[in-house]
């Protein structure tokens, strides 16, 4: 069985362009999640969708953003990319609306590169 | 609010010998915790998670953890270290306000040396 897919997996971009990575959960999860992995460090919480809404939002500004789709197919946009956006960013998915006993499980990420 | 702290961001050990990663969470609650592995270019896996039931809990490649509210830890633990074992190792808590959202520690780097 697929796991969760991300594409792309690496990227480069400019400061002030915009990105969309895109997810495709396992099959029969309805729950996507995004984290961003800032280099050395532990991932961050963006966004959770659940059923195609917005369950929850990290503290992060609003150029970043975020929707799943009726295949619960999720894609994660960055407007007006800065330096500090360069990191890797995981997908999640999980069966339930993410109740605190359910688990992740995670993408191999998009590693964006901003210059 | 919920924080996960992991003490010491790089452990050393020689093949064979104990690990032991430590986690001490914050919660004002009963938590669910988790202990996730991340390997070189590739996403986490998760390698074992409590969530209530036995305070001893067993997960996969060996690695086992014991919940201990008295001391607010959740430490990682495997009776021998094997090479395949060197990877970072991230303890994680579930936001009891937002169902699905995983508050991270910073991050155990593992080393093992032949």
């Amino acid at each position: 069985d697929a796991g969760v897919t991300q594409s792309p997996t690496h990227l480069i971009k400019t400061r002030g362009q915009q990105v969309t990575l895109r997810c495709s959960p396992i099959s029969g999860h309805k729950s996507v999640s995004w984290y961003q992995q800032v280099l050395g460090q532990g991932p961050q919480f963006i966004f959770q969708y659940y059923e195609k809404e917005e369950r929850g939002r990290g503290n992060f500004p609003d150029r970043f953003s975020a929707r799943q789709f009726p295949n619960y197919s999720s894609e994660l946009n960055v407007n007006a990319l800065l330096l500090g956006d360069s990191a890797l960013y995981l997908c999640a998915s999980s069966a339930d609306s993410g109740r605190r006993s359910g688990e992740l499980f995670f993408g191999e990420g998009s590693r964006l590169t901003v210059l | 609010a919920q924080s996960v702290t992991q003490l010491g961001s790089h452990v050393s050990v020689s093949e064979g010998a104990l690990v032991l990663l430590r986690c001490n969470y914050s919660s004002s609650v009963p938590p669910y915790l988790f202990w996730y592995v991340q390997y070189p270019n590739q996403g986490l896996q998760l390698l074992l998670k409590y969530t209530s039931a036995a305070t001893l809990v067993k997960g996969i490649n060996g690695f086992e953890a014991e919940f201990k509210k008295s001391e607010t830890s959740f430490h990682l633990t495997k009776p021998s270290a094997h090479m395949s074992d060197a990877a970072e190792y991230f303890c994680a808590v579930s936001d009891h306000n937002q169902g699905g959202k995983l508050i991270f520690g910073q991050g155990t780097e593992l080393s093992v040396k032949p």
